[in-house]
């Protein structure tokens, strides 16, 4: 069975902290996702990566930084979080790099900054 | 650029009622349409996608959507709601041009009343 999962499924941090948002998939998938899910604003790309190593900025990269140095995990780091980061992360993989195949999503991980 | 509009941010329907959730899409070319959903505090599941051929696409949990490329439009449609049903859904279109990510729309949460 298709499997992302990811690290927290809520998470408490401060203003100023470093936080890392881990995600996992063991179905092999090249593609990888990070967004952002806000009331009223939907699901906003922050970085995705097709391979290992490989990094692509999305819709709202500023305050953000993303690691994968295994095929199966993708990190995201916030360096210095802010109240206004405080939200919805979903983690998302995908098969080839058409990058138009399904998406599978894990269940989020509810970041709150205080 | 891509865009995908869900016109309606809320509806509300009886259980038994049919239902339409509109989804229209900004795209150059033959586009990739997706319909996922997010029951509270999950990820997303995927419910269909349609990539070519026959306009009207079976899902699951009983949905279909149809594709009308005039209209721009990929609605979903369920004859028979379930209380169960109650989630936000989300549209989403890609194209294969390689390595370009999904862009999703704001949702649509559904209610669902007896």
């Amino acid at each position: 069975d298709v499997k992302v999962t990811q690290s927290s499924r809520y998470l408490v941090k401060r203003t100023g902290e470093k936080v890392f948002l881990e995600c996992v998939q063991d179905m092999d998938h090249e593609n990888m996702f990070w967004y952002r899910q806000d009331p009223g604003l939907g699901l906003r790309l922050i970085y995705f990566s097709y391979d290992v190593k490989m990094k692509e900025k999305g819709d709202i990269p500023e305050g953000y930084s993303v690691s994968r140095e295994k095929k199966e995990r993708f990190s995201l780091i916030l360096e210095s979080a802010s109240t206004n980061q405080t939200s919805m992360y979903l983690c998302a993989s995908s098969h080839r790099r058409a990058s138009t195949d399904t998406q599978y999503f894990g269940p989020g991980t509810r970041l709150t900054v205080l | 650029a891509q865009s995908v509009t869900q016109p309606d941010i809320h509806i509300t329907v009886s259980e038994g009622a049919s239902l339409e959730l509109r989804c229209n899409y900004s795209y150059g070319a033959t586009p990739y349409l997706f319909w996922y959903v997010q029951s509270p505090g999950q990820g997303l599941q995927l419910l269909l996608k349609y990539f070519s051929g026959d306009t009207l696409v079976q899902g699951i949990k009983g949905f279909e959507a149809e594709f009308k490329r005039s209209q721009s439009s990929f609605n979903l449609r369920k004859p028979s709601v379930h209380w169960s049903d109650a989630a936000e859904y989300f549209c989403a279109v890609g194209g294969k041009r390689g390595n370009t990510p999904l862009v999703f729309g704001k949702g649509t949460r559904l209610s669902v009343i007896a």
